[in-house]
């Protein structure tokens, strides 16, 4: 799993609820992400954190929240302000050495409005 | 801000053959990186290839390899002796690198190799 796990795989939500993604790595590694996949879109960024009880905006934060009080968890919650929440969500870790910075993905999460 | 442009939604190519894949980039900055990323149908983002703005040298993996164009800001990516399980969607990627790494995408292309 390139030591990051996201959970659940499918989730579905009613009208005005929040419901949050689990985001867990285990790889003490400091730098977190979390993106958005519409079709035909590509992945834009919501939220990522460089270390812990830190966190910055990306550029489709709004309807959107995230907490980092540990290191190997960044959940994302998807409040009932996002009026458009169906997407695919994918976080990821960043993985640094010398010369060799990238990121890995979790396996994602399909979020559905009921 | 940068933005990163794919300019081919959709390519075909047959198995056993080379197909390249476009992308161009804006930037400010002089040194950055730049990765391809592969999606395939099971939707799990795998790091295909990386390079680093400040190597002249083209990257390569295996049947993968890319041109860089650093002054050009283009950095395509070519498939060589392309096999059915390299169908999936690419993106291009970009970083800025520094301390607020980050990447921006490309709306990706979506890559078919026909048997």
């Amino acid at each position: 799993d390139g030591g990051i796990t996201q959970s659940p795989k499918y989730l579905f939500r009613k009208e005005g609820q929040n419901v949050t993604l689990s985001c867990e790595q285990n790889l003490n590694h400091d730098a977190m992400y979390w993106y958005r996949q519409d079709p035909g879109q590509g992945l834009r960024l919501i939220y990522y954190s460089q270390i812990v009880n830190d966190f910055q905006k990306g550029d489709i934060a709004e309807g959107y929240s995230v907490s980092r009080e540990k290191k190997e968890s960044f959940p994302l919650t998807v409040t009932s302000a996002q009026k458009n929440p169906t997407a695919f969500y994918l976080c990821a870790r960043r993985d640094r050495g010398h010369s060799n910075e990238k990121l890995f993905f979790g396996s994602g999460t399909q979020l559905s409005v009921l | 801000a940068q933005t990163v442009t794919q300019s081919q939604p959709e390519m075909s190519v047959q198995e056993a053959e080379t197909v390249t894949l476009s992308c161009t980039y804006d930037t400010s900055e002089n040194n950055y990186y730049l990765f391809w990323y592969k999606q395939p149908p099971s939707r799990q983002m795998i790091l295909v290839i990386r390079q680093e703005a400040y190597k002249q040298q083209n990257a390569t993996e295996n049947r993968f390899s890319v041109n860089f164009q650093k002054a050009a800001k283009s950095f395509s990516l070519k498939i060589s002796d392309s096999q059915l399980g390299d169908t999936a969607m690419y993106f291009c990627a970009f970083d800025s690198g520094g301390s607020n790494y980050k990447l921006t995408f490309g709306k990706g292309t979506l890559l078919t190799v026909n048997p």
